[in-house]
């Protein structure tokens, strides 16, 4: 089975401090990706790799940058957290395709900015 | 660019009553179309997707769906409904190798 781990459930930070999500999966998957969820907007995509060192936005980057230096690992990096940023955030990876490639998740990360 | 969109965002119904979930969407390109399933506090888990091999889905947990293109329409349904069902059910289109999610639909479960 492919698993999507999460450096930690739940996450409590303070106005301006620098915050870091990690994100490792383990079934050598080429795609990863972060998204935060909020009630009633469903999750939107802020940023995803294709490739190791490579990067692209999502639809909600501002605020937020990405590091991937291993194909198994991706962190999201918040600069100076905000309140605006106290969301849940989940991490997933897929294979490359043509797009019918499911993405499996990792479990979430509830982060609270204080 | 694509979309989706799921009619209700709270839907309630008894123990062994139909659930219906609605999702439709908007793609200028024959769309690869998921369902997902969110537990409480867990990640999201797939449920069923549409790649079009065949127009009925069937997926885990006896839940189904059926791509109508003329209705550009990708419905959830499941005969029975359980009380381990109650969740939160997200309908998604992928978009050059991402997905596009609605803004998902909580079913809640009567005894």
């Amino acid at each position: 089975d492919v698993k999507v781990t999460q450096s930690s459930r739940y996450l409590v930070k303070r106005t301006g401090e620098k915050v870091f999500l990690e994100c490792v999966q383990d079934m050598d998957h080429e795609n990863m990706f972060w998204y935060r969820q909020d009630p009633g907007l469903g999750l939107r995509l802020i940023y995803f790799s294709y490739d190791v060192k490579m990067k692209e936005k999502g639809d909600i980057p501002e605020g937020y940058s990405v590091s991937r230096e291993k194909k198994e690992r991706f962190s999201l990096i918040l600069e100076s957290a905000s309140t605006n940023q106290t969301s849940m955030y989940l991490c997933a990876s897929s294979l490359q395709g043509i797009g019918n490639n499911e993405q499996f998740f990792g479990p979430g990360t509830r982060l609270t900015v204080l | 660019a694509q979309s989706v969109t799921q009619l209700g965002s709270h839907v309630s119904v008894s123990e062994g009553a139909l659930v219906l979930l609605r999702c439709n969407y908007s793609s200028s390109v024959p769309p690869y179309l998921f369902w997902y399933v969110q537990y409480p506090n867990q990640g999201l888990q797939l449920l069923l997707k549409y790649t079009s091999a065949a127009t009925l889905v069937k997926g885990i947990n006896g839940f189904e769906a059926e791509f109508k293109k003329s209705e550009t329409s990708f419905h959830l349904t499941k005969p029975s409904a359980h009380m381990s069902d109650a969740a939160e059910y997200f309908c998604a289109v992928s978009e050059r190798g991402k997905l596009i999610f609605g803004q998902g639909t909580e079913l809640s479960v009567k005894p």
